[in-house]
């Protein structure tokens, strides 16, 4: 069974810095795409990023140059490190594998964690 | 970056209605667009991929359609379960998310 555990939210200051992990289970990470996306509270959903099974990252404009996506994967670990957080990037943030259908422009993501809930407040 | 304009963003239905959703983007995406339903304190749940293509254990009264710019959801005889937040997303460009079309209870 595919598992995605989502961990690291938590509150902090405006200008500060966390890292979130996604701790992936049932299946073979390293041969899939990993993302992250959030929602403001009471919001839609935003994509953030996404880095490929061979380490090639992309970020929306809105994180670019702040948020560092990674992965471990001996770990089976997704991670995003975000630096000078400011108010609107409180949101839960979940993590999602994209998934491949039949043709390689057939993406989606199939599989979500829970989110963990990040809060950027004074 | 392509903008996804979903509608509408939220309707009143019935048990055993028909419900239409749309969304539309500001350029070409061909077919690269998915479905999801998401319910309060859950993840998002994928329902369709490519447009057209019901993703394994969602029920047949989910179908979308279109290529291009112009898409539909689809929910041919609405049932309990399905009051919640949809959400179109375009993967022809990086990724865009719709607004969210919230079904409500008439």
């Amino acid at each position: 069974e595919v598992q995605l555990l989502e961990s690291g939210g938590g509150f902090v200051q405006p200008g500060g810095s966390l890292r979130l992990s996604c701790a992936a289970s049932g299946f073979t990470f390293s041969s899939y795409a990993m993302s992250w996306v959030r929602q403001a509270p009471g919001k839609g959903l935003e994509w953030v990023s996404i880095i490929s099974d061979s380490g090639n990252t992309f970020y929306a404009d809105s994180v670019k140059g702040r948020f560092t996506i990674s992965r471990d994967n001996s770990k089976n670990t997704l991670y995003v490190q975000m630096n000078s957080l400011r108010a609107e990037d409180t949101a839960v943030y979940y993590c999602a594998r994209r998934g491949v259908g039949t043709s390689d422009y057939d993406e989606f993501f199939d599989y979500w964690g829970q989110g963990t809930l990040v809060t950027v407040s004074s | 970056a392509i903008q996804m304009t979903q509608s509408p963003s939220s309707l009143s239905a019935s048990v055993g209605d028909r419900v239409t959703i749309t969304c539309r983007a500001s350029q070409g995406i061909r077919n690269d667009l998915g479905w999801y339903q998401q319910k309060p304190g859950n993840a998002p749940k994928l329902l369709i991929h490519a447009a057209s293509n019901l993703q394994s254990g969602v029920p047949s009264r989910f179908s979308g359609s279109g290529y291009g710019t112009d898409f539909t959801l689809t929910i041919t005889s609405l049932q309990p379960e399905d009051f919640a937040t949809y959400y179109c997303l375009q993967d022809y460009n990086l990724w865009t998310f719709g607004q969210g079309t919230k079904v409500e209870v008439k």
